[in-house]
């Protein structure tokens, strides 16, 4: 069955860029009709939806975060990926990503998650 | 602050039912589908409910979802301590997906 994988840096310096990728595998991330999205949750708090891209490469953000977001795929390397710029401590979280049916928008797989810590 | 509204905290016995609200509005669960997730101690979400009532294959028939308006409703029966984590109920609203605020289940 369908896994996701996200990897990258588990701290980042206030200012710059949060960038993660989430690896897919067992399926490839173009067929079906699905989006793949991203969400975070800081600790001890709720789930934020942060925004997805679909096979076709469409975009679709979180209007508080849209400013600072860009969601991109790799369909050669089945990943895809996240970039948050301009960050803060407010951005301090575990990161999520997961697949989004296209149908009913409901997220399933979840990737296991990575904490991303914001501090200089 | 959610869009959708849990309360923060459900509790009841082994072996007894417990049901977890999520409120909303025409804008999300009015109009769209809504999902829930079982979130463990240290662990990702995972889907519970999906399309307000359907389990996904391997959730026991002791979950069940329901949907009436603006509100949906998580049920589950037959406690058991290991269901013991934090609930979300999540649904798309206008242009983005949007979660509860969350509920924490504490099995006495």
């Amino acid at each position: 069955q369908v896994q996701l994988q996200e990897s990258g840096p588990g701290l980042v310096k206030p200012s710059q860029t949060l960038s993660l990728t989430c690896t897919v595998s067992g399926g490839s991330i173009s067929s079906g009709s699905y989006y793949w999205s991203w969400i975070r949750q800081p600790a001890g708090k709720g789930l934020e939806w942060i925004g997805r891209i679909y096979t076709s490469g469409s975009t679709n953000y979180n209007p508080s975060l849209k400013s600072r977001v860009t969601i991109s795929v790799d369909t050669s390397k089945n990943q895809f990926s996240l970039k948050l710029s301009s960050v803060t401590a407010a951005d301090t979280a575990v990161y999520y990503c997961a697949r989004e049916d296209d149908y009913g928008y409901h997220f399933d797989p979840w990737g296991q998650g990575t904490l991303v810590t914001v501090s200089s | 602050q959610s869009v959708l509204t849990q309360p923060p905290s459900v509790s009841a016995a082994p072996g007894q039912k417990v049901t977890i609200s999520c409120s909303g509005s025409s804008s999300n669960i009015g109009n769209n589908y809504v999902s829930w997730y079982q979130q463990l101690p240290g662990t990702a979400p995972k889907l519970l409910i999906y399309d307000n009532n359907k389990r996904p294959s391997g959730i026991p028939d002791r979950f069940s979802g329901s949907k009436s308006g603006t509100s949906a409703t998580l049920g589950i029966t037959g406690l058991q301590t290991g269901d013991e984590a934090d609930y979300y109920c999540g649904t798309w609203d206008s242009s983005l997906s949007a979660f509860g605020g969350g509920t924490k289940l504490t099995v006495l």
